[in-house]
C-alpha cells in the first residue's frame, strides 16, 4: 500500500501570497488531519476532515482552510501569508484497524520570507 | 481538559545505555496512547501504541513502553540505544469525542545518542 503523500515538498513564498497544499492519503483512509510544527510550538492541530466534511478544528485564525474530495484527497490553504506561518505542514490519515493511529506523510516545509 | 506532557525536551545518553523517555498524560476518559517517532526532514511514524490488554507494549526498533493507569504515565524505553535512534519523540494520546478521534501529542523529547 502506498503511504500518505504530501506536495510540494518544500515551497518559499513572500508575506501577502497564498499557498495550497495537497495530500493523499493511504487508500481506504477517509480520515486526513493537518498539523502545524514549528520548532516554538511542536505540533499544532489544524483541522479534520472525514468524508468531506470538517469534523474538527484547532485554533487557527480563519486564514487557515481546508478541504476534502470524494476520493479522501485533501487540500490546505493558507492565505496572506504571514513570517509565523513559516514551519512543517504535516498531513496524517486515519482508518486502520488501531483506533486513533495516524500515519503521516513527509510534510510540505514551507518558508514565507 | 486533555493534556499530554513529556518531561524531558532533551535526553543526550551515549550509545549503548538505556534510555527512558518520559510521558504522563491526563484525561478523565478512556485515551489510546501511542509513541511515534520523527527523523530530521521525515514525517512522524508509529513507534508502538496502547490500545488495551497488557500494560506492557513493544514496538519497532527495540522500543517498550509500559502503560501505567494510576500513574497515568506511558514511558518509553529502550535497554540499549545506537547513533540511528538520534531522533525526537512523541507521545500522543487519542481519545473518541462527538467528532471521532482527537490526537493530542506532546511537545517532544529529543533523543541524542552519543559514540
Amino acid at each position: 500500500k502506498a503511504g500518505v503523500t504530501q506536495t510540494p515538498r518544500y515551497l518559499i513564498k513572500t508575506r501577502g501570497q497564498q499557498v495550497t497544499l495537497s495530500c493523499s492519503p493511504i487508500s481506504g483512509h477517509r480520515s486526513v488531519s493537518w498539523y502545524q510544527q514549528t520548532p516554538g510550538q511542536g505540533l499544532q492541530f489544524l483541522f479534520e476532515y472525514f468524508s468531506e466534511t470538517q469534523r474538527n478544528k484547532g485554533n487557527f485564525p480563519g486564514r487557515f482552510s481546508g478541504r476534502q474530495f470524494s476520493n479522501s484527497r485533501s487540500e490546505m490553504n493558507v492565505s496572506t501569508l504571514e513570517l509565523g506561518d513559516s514551519a512543517l505542514y504535516l498531513c496524517a490519515s486515519s482508518g486502520g484497524l488501531a483506533p486513533g493511529e495516524l500515519f503521516f506523510g513527509e510534510g510540505s516545509r514551507l518558508t514565507v520570507l | 481538559a486533555q493534556s499530554v506532557t513529556q518531561l524531558d525536551s532533551q535526553v543526550p545518553v551515549f550509545e549503548e545505555a538505556p534510555v527512558e523517555l518520559r510521558c504522563n498524560y491526563s484525561s478523565s476518559v478512556s485515551v489510546y496512547l501511542f509513541w511515534y517517532v520523527q527523523y530530521p526532514n521525515q514525517g512522524l511514524q508509529l513507534l508502538l501504541k496502547y490500545l488495551s490488554g497488557s500494560t506492557l507494549v513493544k514496538g519497532i526498533n527495540g522500543f517498550e513502553a509500559e502503560f501505567n493507569k494510576s500513574q497515568t504515565s506511558f514511558h518509553l524505553r529502550k535497554p540499549s540505544v545506537h547513533i540511528s535512534d538520534t531522533a525526537e519523540y512523541f507521545c500522543a494520546v487519542s481519545l473518541i469525542g462527538t467528532g471521532g478521534f482527537k490526537t493530542i501529542f506532546g511537545a517532544g523529547t529529543r533523543l541524542f545518542v552519543k559514540a
